[in-house]
């Protein structure tokens, strides 16, 4: 595993509004990708998954966009709830499938 | 169904003393285990990972180990502790073929090093 970033960036949205959070991810052979929700003081918690044949997964509210051109994927929640305030992680399983590299995660604020 | 527990919750403790947290899982057999720590503000960094009974890989070099006594049992110890391992410590646990599936974390235990 390795070290991530110093800062935790955080995006503030408003209550209702759409949002989107971004993750550069590190290898080009990872093919399967999740997205983790941690509130404070817990465990992360599995949203979704995307695997690399696919560019686009739908959940409840949530969509995931992957794009294996830039090593990018992205989570986009649909009329964002305050009990969606928390930190999330993108997560690649870069290292030949054998464990997750998680990034260094986002803090999602929603402003009432 | 599958459950998760570790504990303490939380701890602190002075640098140089020893250190245990156990992580059991229930509900499964012969689960990938996991131990993560997460410094505060930061992302997880994977510590050790273990594919069977007295099986332990580590990821990073540093002052902890890892054992596992028992299928669903996986044990995080220090000999002597540093004030750089303060943290955040998660267990989790998957089917086999990790990486290809989500994993599943505990609660968490916040240990202070004083």
């Amino acid at each position: 595993g390795e070290s991530v970033g110093l800062h935790l960036p955080t995006l503030s949205v408003q209550e209702g509004d759409n949002s989107i959070i971004n993750c550069a991810y590190s290898n080009s052979a990872s093919d399967y990708f999740i997205w983790y929700k941690q509130e404070s003081g817990k465990g992360p918690q599995f949203i979704i998954d995307i695997r690399s044949n696919m560019d686009k997964r739908q959940g409840q509210r949530v969509t995931v966009l992957l794009n294996k051109t830039v090593k990018h994927l992205s989570l986009q929640i649909a009329a964002t709830q305050p009990g969606d305030s928390a930190v999330y992680f993108c997560a690649e399983n870069g290292n030949y499938g054998q464990n997750f590299v998680f990034g260094p995660g986002t803090r999602l604020s929603v402003l009432p | 169904s599958q459950t998760i527990h570790q504990w303490p919750a939380t701890l602190v403790q002075p640098v140089g003393s020893p250190l245990s947290l156990e992580c059991t899982v229930e509900g499964t057999s012969n689960p990938n285990l996991y131990w993560y720590r997460q410094a505060a503000g930061r992302g997880l960094q994977l510590l050790f990972y273990s594919v069977g009974i007295g099986q332990i890989s580590s990821e990073v070099p540093q002052n902890l180990s890892a054992s596992r006594p028992q299928d669903r049992q996986f044990i995080l110890s220090s000999k002597k502790l540093l004030l750089s391992d303060s943290g955040f410590y998660l267990c989790a646990w998957s089917v086999q073929l990790a990486g290809w599936g989500e994993q599943y974390f505990g609660p968490g235990t916040r240990l202070t090093v004083t």
